[in-house]
């Protein structure tokens, strides 16, 4: 059964902690994204990786870090630099073609609580 | 920087209502357009996508929306909803396609309310 998988589902952390948030696919895409989704402001991205051991920052990275050391994982961690970490965060997966145009398939989400 | 709108931030609606939720992009090359639909408590999920050819798509589950390129506009249509269309809607353009990487720039999202 392909998909995407992230864990844990409910996370929460003190203030000042660093935590890493684990995404996982078994659909052999090449490429790999996580966002942040707050309400009343769609996703964000995070950061983004198109092949193993590479990975770029989106549009708001400060504050987070990522690995790419499998074709099949991606974890995020955010670091205790990020102002606002309370959020639900979701990563996705997709083909890479020349074209670009392919649809993005997205995992469950964790919703990260920063007490 | 491209853009994305969707000027509905809640929609209400009664069962058997017809639905119109709007979309506009600011990109002035070639696109690929997506709505992506979250029902409670789940994935994320493709509701559907143009990416060429007949600018009027359809998707799952009876909805569809046409392409209007002189407008920006993908806007995404249902002619009757139904109570367990209850989700929150979003629009996506692709951008960065002649890389071959697809960054997806999303609009804040539509929260939609069907009432029985």
């Amino acid at each position: 059964d392909g998909g995407i998988t992230q864990s844990p589902k409910y996370l929460f952390r003190k203030e000042g902690q660093n935590v890493t948030l684990s995404c996982e696919q078994n659909l052999n895409h090449d490429a790999m994204y996580w966002y942040r989704q707050d309400p009343g402001q769609g996703l964000r991205l995070i950061y983004y990786s198109q092949i193993v051991n590479d990975f770029q920052k989106g549009d708001i990275a400060e504050g987070y870090s990522v690995s790419r050391e499998k074709k099949e994982s991606f974890p995020l961690t955010v670091t205790s630099a990020q102002k606002n970490p309370t959020a639900f965060y979701l990563c996705a997966s997709s083909t890479r073609t020349s074209s670009g145009g392919n649809e993005q398939f997205f995992g469950p989400g964790t919703r990260l609580t920063v007490l | 920087a491209q853009s994305v709108s969707q000027h509905n931030h809640h929609v209400i609606l009664s069962e058997a209502a017809s639905l119109e939720l709007g979309c506009n992009y600011s990109y002035g090359g070639t696109v690929n357009l997506f709505w992506y639909v979250q029902y409670p408590g789940q994935h994320l999920q493709l509701l559907l996508k143009y990416f060429s050819g007949d600018p009027l798509v359809k998707g799952i589950k009876g909805f569809e929306a046409e392409f209007i390129k002189s407008k920006f506009s993908f806007n995404l249509r249902k002619p009757s909803v139904q109570w367990s269309d209850t989700a929150e809607y979003f629009c996506a353009v692709n951008a960065g396609m002649n890389t071959g990487f697809q960054k997806l720039v999303f609009g804040t999202g539509t929260r939609l309310l069907v009432s029985p």
